[in-house]
């Protein structure tokens, strides 16, 4: 069975472009999460849908968003970039809602921002 | 609010000596808690899970975790590592107030030396 896949893996972007990133899941999973990892704060939730619904947010400003669509990919957008927005950006799916399904994780974007 | 304390931000050790990596976490209220590793350059892989049951948690590659109530901890250990070891090891609690998130400690980074 495929693993999480996550594109592009890399992205450099200018401060004030938006960016759109990429997760297809494991096949059959419907959760999929995402989460932002930097060095000095650690792995931050961003978001989870299910079922292409937003199921529960993290504290990120309005900037961040995300959907999903009837086949269970999902895409995270970030509009108007900052330097801080600098990351990797990682998306987990499960088969089933909340933290006592499994979370699978992709191997993530590395997105720097100039 | 629940956080994630990991009480070292690295680890060194030699190949074959056991090693224990500290997590503490602060609420008290019933939580699931989990320890991730991720190797270079990947996504993270699920170790252990505690949800219920024995306070003894047996994962993947040899390691094992135990839940402590009383002192909130859940520290994860191995008798005797192996240089493919070498990673970043999370641990993570339920949010008490919410069973669809994660909150995450910063990591310790394993490295073991032959």
């Amino acid at each position: 069975k495929a693993g999480v896949t996550q594109t592009p893996r890399y992205l450099i972007k200018t401060r004030g472009q938006q960016v759109t990133l990429s997760c297809s899941p494991i096949s059959g999973h419907r959760s999929v999460s995402w989460y932002q990892q930097t060095p000095g704060q650690g792995l931050q939730f961003l978001f989870e849908y299910f079922s292409e619904t937003q199921r529960n947010k993290g504290n990120f400003p309005g900037r961040f968003s995300g959907r999903q669509f009837s086949n269970s990919r999902s895409e995270m957008n970030v509009s108007t970039l900052e330097l801080g927005d600098s990351a990797l950006y990682l998306c987990a799916s499960s088969s089933g809602q909340g933290v006592t399904y499994e979370q699978y994780f992709g191997p993530g974007t590395r997105l720097t921002v100039t | 609010a629940q956080s994630v304390t990991q009480l070292d931000s690295q680890v060194p050790v030699f190949e074959e000596a056991p090693v224990e990596l500290r997590c503490n976490y602060s609420s008290s209220v019933s939580v699931y808690l989990f320890w991730y590793v991720q190797y270079p350059n990947q996504g993270l892989q699920l170790l252990l899970k505690y949800l219920s049951g024995s306070t003894l948690v047996k994962g993947i590659n040899g390691f094992e975790a135990e839940f402590n109530k009383s002192q909130t901890s859940f520290h994860l250990r191995k008798p005797s590592v192996h240089i493919s070891d070498t990673a970043e090891y999370f641990c993570a609690v339920s949010d008490p107030g919410n069973n669809r998130k994660l909150i995450w400690g910063l990591g310790t980074s394993l490295a073991v030396n032959p």
